[in-house]
C-alpha cells in the first residue's frame, strides 16, 4: 500500500525549460514533505522540503508546491540544465513516528 | 572521507547464506535507518534506530535483523538471503532538524545479489 505515489517513471525536457516532477500522499498526517536527488552509485542527497502547514517553498532554481486538499505536491526547476540530470525521489516524513516514506523515483533527463 | 560509510560496497552471495551489511558514520547523529532501493518501487525502510537502545521495524523488515552496536554502527543482517533481497541498500542518518523535518544524509549504497 503505497503513501507516497510518483506515478511519472521518467521525464525529459530541453535545456533552460521547466521541468516539474508530481507527486501524491495518502495521508494526512505527514508533517514534511521532502525531494531527494540520486546521481548513479550514489546516495540520494536532499534537495528541498516543505512544511505541510506552508503550500510553497522556494530554494534558487527549485520551488516545491504543496496543495493539502488534493494531496499533491510538485518539484518545479527553473532553468533545467543538463547536470539536474538523475532520480527525484519524493518522500513525506511523519514526527509522530520518525518514518520517512519515499515514492517510487521519476528519472529526470535535461537535454541539451 | 564519506561522513556515512557502508561495507561491502557490492556483495555476491548464494541463497540461504548469511550476510550482514555495515553502517558507520562520523556525524555523531542518534538516529539511523536502513532502507532498500529496487527498481519501480523507490526506497523501502527496512529498519530504524532512534538511538542504541530503541530500534524499531520499517516498512519490509521480514527476513532482516539489525543491530546498533554504538552510537555510530548500525549493522543490516540477512539471516538466510534469498534471491529476492537482491537490491541496493542504504543507510542513512538525521541529524537534530532531520528528527523533526526528515531530512537523512545518505551513504553511497551496498549493493548486494544474492543468486
Amino acid at each position: 500500500d503505497q503513501q507516497v505515489k510518483q506515478n511519472s517513471p521518467s521525464l525529459s525536457v530541453q535545456e533552460g525549460r521547466i521541468s516539474i516532477l508530481n507527486c501524491d500522499y495518502t495521508n494526512s498526517m505527514f508533517d514534511y514533505f521532502l525531494w531527494y536527488k540520486k546521481y548513479p552509485a550514489e546516495g540520494p542527497t536532499f534537495l528541498i522540503s516543505i512544511s505541510s502547514i506552508k503550500d510553497k517553498n522556494e530554494d534558487g532554481r527549485f520551488t516545491v508546491f504543496l496543495n493539502k486538499s488534493a494531496k499533491h505536491l510538485s518539484l518545479h526547476i527553473v532553468p533545467s540544465q543538463p547536470g539536474d540530470s538523475a532520480v527525484y525521489f519524493c518522500a513525506a516524513f511523519s514526527g509522530n513516528t520518525g518514518k520517512l516514506i519515499f515514492g517510487q523515483g521519476t528519472t529526470l533527463q535535461v537535454k541539451p | 572521507d564519506a561522513d556515512v560509510t557502508q561495507t561491502p560496497r557490492n556483495r555476491i552471495t548464494k541463497t540461504g547464506k548469511r550476510i550482514m551489511l555495515e553502517c558507520s558514520q562520523t556525524k555523531g547523529h542518534d538516529r539511523m535507518y536502513w532502507y532498500r532501493q529496487d527498481p519501480g518501487l523507490g526506497l523501502r525502510l527496512i529498519y530504524y534506530s532512534f538511538d542504541v537502545k530503541d530500534i524499531n521495524k520499517g516498512e519490509i523488515s521480514d527476513g532482516y535483523s539489525v543491530s546498533r552496536q554504538a552510537q555510530a554502527k548500525f549493522s543490516l543482517s540477512l539471516e538466510s538471503a534469498i534471491p529476492n533481497q537482491t537490491a541496493l541498500y542504504f543507510c542513512a542518518t538525521s541529524d537534530m532538524t532531520g528528527e523533526n523535518t526528515g531530512e537523512l544524509f545518505f551513504g553511497e549504497g551496498s549493493r548486494l545479489t544474492v543468486l
